[in-house]
């Protein structure tokens, strides 16, 4: 069963500082890894998706990386601006046996940014 | 046109009450997903529709009961529900799983059962 883990839980900088978030998960066997943003009481928006054969993909001052063999990726954030502040979410797209995909997604409990000006 | 909308966005309904959320998309999406969210909780899928049969039902109750009368639409028809069911309930679309597949979210139904 994947399992997705983000790490910090929570995390406060101030205006314009570079930052990354953490996502891991347990089996390697992935589809795609995609990060989403949500705002409080929202929907999700999806800020980059990444696929298995991938390493990294990059929209403005976001950056994500993907390292399959270790179950990890990091979204980097350049210049944080107070507007950045939500929530975070990883989720991870899984393979089944046969190596197609079902749609699920698998999320993490997100990290919960808040850039301070 | 990127958007997945969702109807209505409060619910506020008895444990007795018959209740229906709708979601739309004109994206060409083919499959299309439920998804509840406890606060400070991440989204848990509850149902995937592909081409308008139900593919996933993540052992949800009964008392929820979705739908995909076309293409464009998700329903999600609620009856006898509990206290612990007041969530968001968020849909969402996408093409059908391509590598590439991105799902687009609606904002959710905010949803109290009293």
């Amino acid at each position: 069963k994947q399992e997705v883990t983000q790490i910090p839980a929570a995390l406060s900088v101030p205006e314009g500082e570079n930052l990354v978030l953490n996502c891991s998960f347990t089996d390697s066997a992935i589809y795609n890894l995609q990060w989403f943003r949500q705002d409080p009481g929202k929907g999700l928006t999806s800020l980059l998706l990444i696929q298995s054969s991938q390493r990294e993909q990059t929209s403005g001052r976001l950056n994500a990386s993907l390292d399959k063999s270790s179950g990890r990726s990091t979204l980097y954030i350049a210049a944080s601006q107070p507007g950045d502040s939500a929530t975070y979410l990883c989720a991870v797209r899984s393979t089944n046996a046969g190596g197609t995909s079902y749609g699920k997604l698998t999320f993490g409990q997100g990290t919960i940014l808040t850039v301070h000006p | 046109d990127t958007e997945v909308t969702q109807t209505p966005k409060h619910l506020v309904m008895g444990m007795t009450n018959k209740k229906s959320l709708k979601c739309e998309q004109h994206m060409g999406h083919r499959a299309m997903y439920w998804y509840k969210q406890k606060a400070k909780k991440p989204p848990e899928l509850m149902f995937v529709y592909s081409y308008e049969k139900l593919s996933i039902n993540e052992s949800v109750p009964s008392r929820f009961s979705p739908e995909c009368p076309n293409s464009s639409l998700l329903n999600l028809h609620l009856h006898a529900l509990q206290p612990e069911d007041s969530a968001l309930y968020l849909c969402a679309s996408s093409q059908v799983w391509t590598i590439q597949e991105t799902q687009y979210f609606g904002p959710g139904t905010r949803l109290l059962v009293l």
